[in-house]
């Protein structure tokens, strides 16, 4: 059990606009900034998003980060088939001293 | 392109130690704003991370596996590497290399992965 909550699942049609949510708590998200990953199937995680909002160069401007309080989310817009994966955000946290990654979501491209 | 390439033994037995070591090409292995770190992701998963350490050999572990886990740096041969003793079943895994971005500290920016490698523990 994640101290990061994720949904489960997520789903969305070609050009669909989907927002995946991360919730934490005053220990981590509400006091650091929050990463997201996307890991296809079979391979390794890539970083979407770092410093809560920030894409590295090569990630397109239809992925976006937002951090409100003790809650994280990455939106998705002009949703794509090759965007079917499975998303994790990820904090740290002082009260556990640890790197938190929440459960992770799988995204559906119907 | 910075490529990080994991080498180990991909079975080990209960109770003994998995070791791993990372090799870094393509770019600078020693800087102030990286570190170098483990994340592992038991089968079918989410992610875990392990533990980071950085050029000039601070550590920072995962809490839960602090006991049993040692990690180490060689910058003669940009290499890092993982030592994890006592391992059980729980400890199976593919277990990643990565780069973290320290820019912004604490960071849980791992910007750069390795390909994984798969570690089962069984005898």
């Amino acid at each position: 059990q994640s101290v990061l909550t994720q949904p489960p699942s997520a789903s969305g049609t070609p050009g669909q606009r989907v927002t995946i949510s991360c919730s934490g708590s005053s220990s981590n998200i509400g006091s650091y900034t929050v990463s997201w990953y996307q890991q296809a199937p079979g391979t390794a995680p890539k970083v979407l998003i770092y410093t809560n909002n920030q894409r590295p160069s090569g990630v397109p401007d239809r992925f976006s980060g937002s951090k409100s309080g003790t809650s994280a989310s990455l939106a998705i817009s002009g949703l794509q088939s090759e965007d079917e994966a499975d998303y994790y955000c990820a904090v740290w946290d002082n009260s556990l001293n640890d790197v938190v990654f929440g459960g992770g979501t799988k995204l559906t491209v119907l | 392109q910075l490529q990080l390439q994991e080498s180990g033994p991909g079975l080990v037995k209960p109770s003994e130690t998995l070791s791993l070591t990372c090799t870094v090409s393509g770019g600078s292995f020693i800087s102030n704003n990286y570190c170098w770190g483990w994340i592992r992701q038991s089968p079918g998963k989410g992610l875990e991370w392990v533990g980071t350490i950085c050029y000039r050999g601070d550590t920072y572990y995962n809490p839960s596996l602090k006991s049993r886990l040692t990690m180490s740096v060689d910058t003669s041969k940009n290499q890092f590497s993982l030592k994890l003793s006592s391992v059980t079943a729980a400890d199976t895994a593919i277990y990643y290399c990565t780069r973290v971005n320290i820019v912004v500290v604490p960071s849980s920016n791992f910007d750069y992965w390795g390909q994984g490698t798969l570690v089962a523990v069984s005898s």
